[in-house]
């Protein structure tokens, strides 16, 4: 089986732009949440989609956005860039119902740099 | 609120020593307790979980056992190797509300070991 994917790898964008990544879950995969992480802060929660909903979203702001198509694959955007969203996105997926003891499976990341 | 405090590194060892990460939670009820691992450039893969108190996680030579009383799960291997060199993670899903797909992290421990 194919694991997580996620398009691009790498992403330079200015200041006030805005960039959308995306990811493709493991076949049969229904839940897709989506993870910042930066040397400061460490790995956040950004959002988490299940069946096309938002269940549930991290402390980000509203430039932060997210959905989710009908075969699973997710888009997230970020609006009006700003040098600290410059990170390390990574998605992951997870069988069943998503809930808290299904294995999330993590894609290798969009690398996004903001000059 | 939830969180998970790992042991401040980095860590390093020589090939066949013993390991020991500390982790520690803080999370009402009973969540769910990961070890997740991260080798240079890509994202994370799981490396155990227990899901209930006294489940003992292990893979590839490394374990963990969920200690309620002392709410920890350190992350052991008997003997080390080169290619064990990596960032660690310790994570916890709770159950519950709006928990879906959210896993708090921890800090991370590189672990770096010599031949």
């Amino acid at each position: 089986k194919a694991g997580v994917t996620q398009t691009p790898r790498y992403l330079i964008k200015t200041r006030g732009q805005q960039v959308t990544l995306s990811c493709s879950p493991i076949s049969g995969h229904r839940s897709v949440s989506w993870y910042q992480q930066t040397p400061g802060q460490g790995l956040q929660f950004l959002f988490e989609y299940f069946s096309e909903t938002q269940r549930n979203k991290g402390n980000f702001p509203g430039r932060f956005s997210g959905r989710q198509f009908s075969n699973s694959r997710s888009e997230m955007n970020v609006s009006t860039l700003e040098l600290g969203d410059s990170a390390l996105y990574l998605c992951a997926s997870a069988p069943g119902s998503g809930g808290p003891t299904d294995t999330q499976y993590f894609g290798p990341g969009t690398r996004l740099t903001v000059l | 609120g939830n969180s998970v405090t790992q042991m401040e590194g980095p860590v390093t060892l020589s090939e066949e020593a013993f390991l020991t990460i500390n982790c520690t939670y803080t999370a009402t009820g009973y969540p769910s307790l990961f070890w997740y691992v991260q080798y240079p450039g890509e994202g994370l893969q799981l490396l155990l979980k227990a899901t209930k108190a006294d489940d003992k996680g292990s893979n590839k030579g490394f374990e963990a056992t969920y200690r309620k009383e002392t709410t920890s799960f350190h992350l052991e291997k008997g003997s080390v190797q080169v290619s064990d060199s990596a960032v660690y993670f310790c994570a916890l899903s709770k159950a519950g509300g709006t928990s879906y797909g959210k896993l708090t992290f921890g800090q991370g421990t590189i672990l770096t070991v010599h031949p």
